[in-house]
């Protein structure tokens, strides 16, 4: 299996403009989850999926933040607008109920200018 | 508002040398789990413990779980330059190792050769 996949790995973009983040999980795995991971706050779980719904968005900072999973092969994070404080790295992990271990993707490193 | 402590935040050790890094919290998680993240890349999942008192080895890692299930620790015996990575620590709170995880800011470890 290729894991889980992300793209872009790298987004620099300027303030104000949209900016979406993609996430491939892996094949067969019914949990999908985005987190967000900077220096001063650390890996903060923004929001997971089970079974393509959202079950906990409550670490999302603000309407300007939303995900979306249309399918269980696909998964978008966007932010609009975009801010310098949303620069950061995101990470998309994927998991089993049945086995309660995430796997994480390589990340996507956004910087807003 | 449930915290994860980290300690130490940094440590630099000679190759062959044995440690210890600690995680803390005031409240009490249903299962705790320690990741590994290298430089540019996801974390990746070392073990999970969920019984009070839980001591996993893992090849030269040892990882307990404190009794009242609010802290754990890591042990590295002989320490090798690929143990080098940032730990993490994530606890759950609630039924599932993915409800409502948070993280710990991490250890930064580096073992010189």
């Amino acid at each position: 299996d290729a894991g889980v996949i992300q793209s872009p790995r790298h987004e620099v973009t300027e303030m104000g403009q949209e900016v979406t983040l993609r996430c491939k999980p892996i094949s067969g795995h019914d949990y999908l989850f985005w987190y967000r991971q900077t220096m001063m706050r650390g890996l903060e779980l923004l929001i997971y999926f089970n079974n393509n719904v959202p079950i906990d968005d409550s670490g999302m900072p603000e309407d300007r933040f939303s995900a979306k999973m249309p399918n269980a092969s696909f998964s978008t994070l966007k932010i609009q607008p975009s801010e310098p404080r949303d620069s950061a790295v995101y990470f998309c992990a994927s998991g089993s109920g049945r086995r309660e271990t995430q796997y994480f993707g390589p990340g996507t490193r956004l910087l807003v200018l | 508002t449930q915290l994860l402590e980290q300690s130490p935040q940094f440590l630099s050790i000679q190759e062959g040398e044995n440690l210890t890094v600690y995680c803390n919290s005031s409240s009490v998680f249903s299962s705790l789990q320690w990741y590994r993240q290298e430089p540019g890349e996801g974390p990746v999942l070392l073990v999970t413990v969920v019984t009070g008192g839980e001591v996993k080895k893992l090849k030269r890692l040892t990882f307990q779980f404190g009794d009242a299930r609010k802290d754990s620790s890591l042990h590295i015996t002989a320490a090798q330059p690929g143990d080098t990575g940032l730990y993490l620590c994530a606890g759950a709170p609630g039924k599932t190792s993915y409800d409502k995880v948070i993280f710990g800011p991490g250890t930064s470890l580096s073992v010189i050769p």
